[in-house]
């Protein structure tokens, strides 16, 4: 099993919809999750970190399932300005930081 | 919030020449960076660990003669592709995480083109 995995998509969405990615991560002892967000070309940036609670940040809400080993991405009232890749990032204990594949997602106006 | 400076952004070299990048933390000491390699349209792969005045930690697959590390003091740490060669042209970035937590910070990433 990969140490995180996601759907690579592409996701095609049109514009207002809400779409949703998962992403599995396989080290139980893991300790921080993140959403990034990579442009074609560019360096990831953060979108968002994950916890448990939940963490919500506008039309985004991520959330966390420890007992399943995974973690959500919920895009609601997407925009074109959304496409992009996202990519599911896992924190190790020894503080190695895997990605993702990532999820490509196009939204279609 | 923290920065990752990385230099150069992007390089052309010939074949059988060595690049050297480097990844700069410029407000935070950070014991331990990372370096990533990505080919078009795949995932961010972790090559290597760097660790502050010990050896890289290389992932399976990675040849450490080939990509040689080092992180010499706490705010800098380097990558050298020896004698590169057109299939390691990639996009490079490093990133580093403060030592109070948190996430990573990525560099701005490295486009190299070897010709």
């Amino acid at each position: 099993r990969k140490e995180v995995e996601q759907d690579p998509g592409p996701f095609n969405v049109p514009e207002g919809a809400t779409v949703a990615f998962n992403c599995t991560y396989s080290n139980s002892a893991s300790q921080s999750f993140f959403w990034y967000r990579q442009d074609c070309r560019k360096e990831p940036k953060l979108l968002m970190s994950v916890y448990s609670s939940g963490n919500e940040d506008g039309r985004f809400t991520a959330q966390l399932n420890r007992a399943s080993q995974y973690i959500s991405l919920l895009i609601r009232d997407s925009k074109l300005s959304d496409s992009a890749t996202y990519l599911c990032v896992v924190n190790d204990r020894d503080d190695k930081i895997i990605f993702g594949k990532g999820t490509r997602l196009h939204i279609l106006p | 919030g923290a920065v990752v400076s990385q230099h150069p952004s992007w390089v052309i070299c010939k074949s059988g020449t060595s690049v050297k990048i480097e990844c700069r933390s410029l407000d935070f000491q950070a014991t331990t960076m990372f370096w990533y390699r990505q080919f078009p349209k795949q995932s961010l792969m972790l090559m290597a660990t760097s660790n502050e005045g010990s050896k890289a930690t290389y992932e399976q697959g990675v040849e450490k003669d080939k990509f040689l590390i080092n992180h010499a003091s706490l705010t800098l740490s380097t990558l050298t592709v020896t004698s590169a060669h057109p299939e390691d042209s990639s996009f490079y970035i490093c990133s580093a995480k403060p030592p109070y937590g948190g996430r990573a910070f990525f560099g701005q990433g490295t486009r190299l083109t070897v010709v």
